[in-house]
């Protein structure tokens, strides 16, 4: 079963680092762009950005460039997205999911699970 | 403001059809595929419809999607309880170089 599993939710507070994972199974983990998808409370999806495991090339939408970094290791299968210094407005639930591309189209799936960020004072 | 516009509800009665409208510009919708995604309370979105009108392995052919121009539509026929959720649409966008959502429709089995 081609699957995405994210990590567990995670309560810190601003000014700390978080680094959350996605791991993927099931397929060939270099070979689809894993992306980060944003969803703050009540609130619909945002695109964040994405990167390629094979090589690691990444971008970001304009509204996340210099915020969060992404960043893959192939060998363990993991995508991952960082903050070096977290703000409230961070809170939010992240999701990964794969790019599947054929012909001139392209759309996610599967989706992980959702890791829920929690940054309050 | 999301990029690609959607009403933010829409409602039914069981075994009634729904349409649900994604409105967008030349740089997205008007010049790449648009696709579905549903999300159920409290659960990660899901692929429902890919390709602007193909159906994934296991979505019920009640599920259906068009694009015409720089507008796409999401209808489901035979409403039933458990298609009560959120959908969004989303593409690629040219401008942004990045994947746009619409901001979601609501929808209401009564």
């Amino acid at each position: 079963e081609v699957q995405l599993v994210q990590s567990g939710a995670e309560v810190k507070k601003p000014g700390e680092s978080l680094r959350i994972s996605c791991k993927g199974s099931g397929y060939s983990f270099p070979t689809y762009w894993i992306s980060w998808v944003r969803q703050m409370p009540g609130k619909g999806l945002e695109w964040m950005g994405r990167i390629d495991p094979g090589d690691s090339r990444t971008n970001y939408s304009p509204s996340f460039q210099g915020h969060v970094t992404i960043s893959a290791d192939k060998s363990i299968s993991t995508a991952y997205l960082q903050w070096s210094s977290l703000k409230a407005s961070d809170t939010a639930i992240y999701y990964c999911a794969s790019l599947r591309i054929a012909a001139a189209a392209n759309w996610f799936d599967p989706w992980g699970q959702g890791t829920l960020v929690t940054v309050s004072s | 403001q999301s990029v690609l516009t959607q009403p933010p509800s829409a409602s039914g009665t069981p075994g009634q059809r729904v349409t649900i409208s994604c409105s967008g510009s030349s740089s997205n919708i008007g010049s790449y595929t648009v696709n579905w995604y549903q999300q159920l309370p409290g659960t990660a979105p899901k692929l429902l419809i890919y390709s602007n009108n193909q159906r994934p392995s296991g979505v019920p052919d009640r599920f259906s999607g068009s694009k015409s121009g720089t507008s796409a539509s999401l209808a489901i026929s035979g409403l039933q309880s458990e298609d009560e959720a959120d959908y969004y649409c989303a593409a690629w966008d040219d401008s942004l170089n990045g994947w746009v959502f619409g901001g979601g429709t609501k929808l209401t089995v009564l």
